[in-house]
């Protein structure tokens, strides 16, 4: 089945201690990109990679990392996580045209206390 | 600037009637239309889209999409609700000028419960 994942799905952690979510597609996507979704702001890009080894900073990147070692993995890097870094992340991933669909894991609820 | 506006937080249909999800959109060029279904702990699912062509766009679970170029609209459709069908919609838009980026420039999204 074609998917993207993202693990864990749910996540509660302290200030400062750093994490990583997941994300795999099994698709062959070359872009693949982080979103946060927040109440009252909706979805903003975080990170965006066109292929491996190629990543760019989104619309909100402060706080975040993001690697692309393998074509079919993107995870996101908190290294030191703020209380304002608490919401629901999701990971999409889609072919290199401009019209091709974008296909979004499952979500990742994180607090951070 | 780019940006999509959902009019309506909430929109309440009795199952069976029709239903209608309104998004305009502001974007350089021509656009590139998206609509996703979020269900409650689930991810985005893709819907349908409009890239070029018939302004009417079929999607999955019934739903259609009417693309108005002169109104900057592309309003979600389906002419039979079901309660199975009551979840957040969003609308989308591929933003322009980014380059590489294939970032989606996101409405709030609109919640709709479709009553039994």
């Amino acid at each position: 089945e074609a998917q993207v994942t993202q693990n864990p799905r749910y996540l509660i952690t302290v200030t400062g201690k750093k994490l990583t979510v997941t994300c795999s597609q099994n698709m062959n996507h070359e872009y693949m990109s982080w979103y946060r979704q927040d109440p009252g702001l909706g979805l903003r890009q975080i990170y965006y990679s066109m292929n491996v080894e190629v990543t760019d900073k989104g619309d909100v990147p402060e706080g975040y990392k993001v690697s692309r070692k393998e074509k079919r993995n993107f995870p996101l890097i908190l290294e030191s996580p703020s209380p304002n870094q608490t919401s629901l992340y999701f990971c999409a991933s889609s072919g290199r045209l401009a019209t091709d669909t974008q296909y979004f894991g499952p979500g990742t609820r994180l607090t951070v206390l | 600037a780019q940006s999509v506006a959902q009019p309506e937080d909430q929109v309440n249909v009795a199952e069976g009637n029709p239903l209608t999800v309104k998004c305009t959109y502001s974007v350089s060029g021509n656009p590139y239309l998206f609509w996703y279904v979020q269900y409650p702990n689930r991810g985005l699912q893709f819907l349908l889209k409009y890239i070029t062509g018939d302004n009417l766009v079929k999607g999955s679970y019934g739903f259609e999409a009417e693309f108005n170029k002169s109104q900057t609209s592309f309003h979600l459709k389906k002419p039979s609700a079901l309660v199975s069908d009551s979840a957040l919609y969003f609308c989308a838009v591929r933003a322009h000028n980014a380059g590489n980026n294939r970032k989606l420039i996101w409405g709030l999204g609109t919640s709709l419960a479709v009553n039994p």
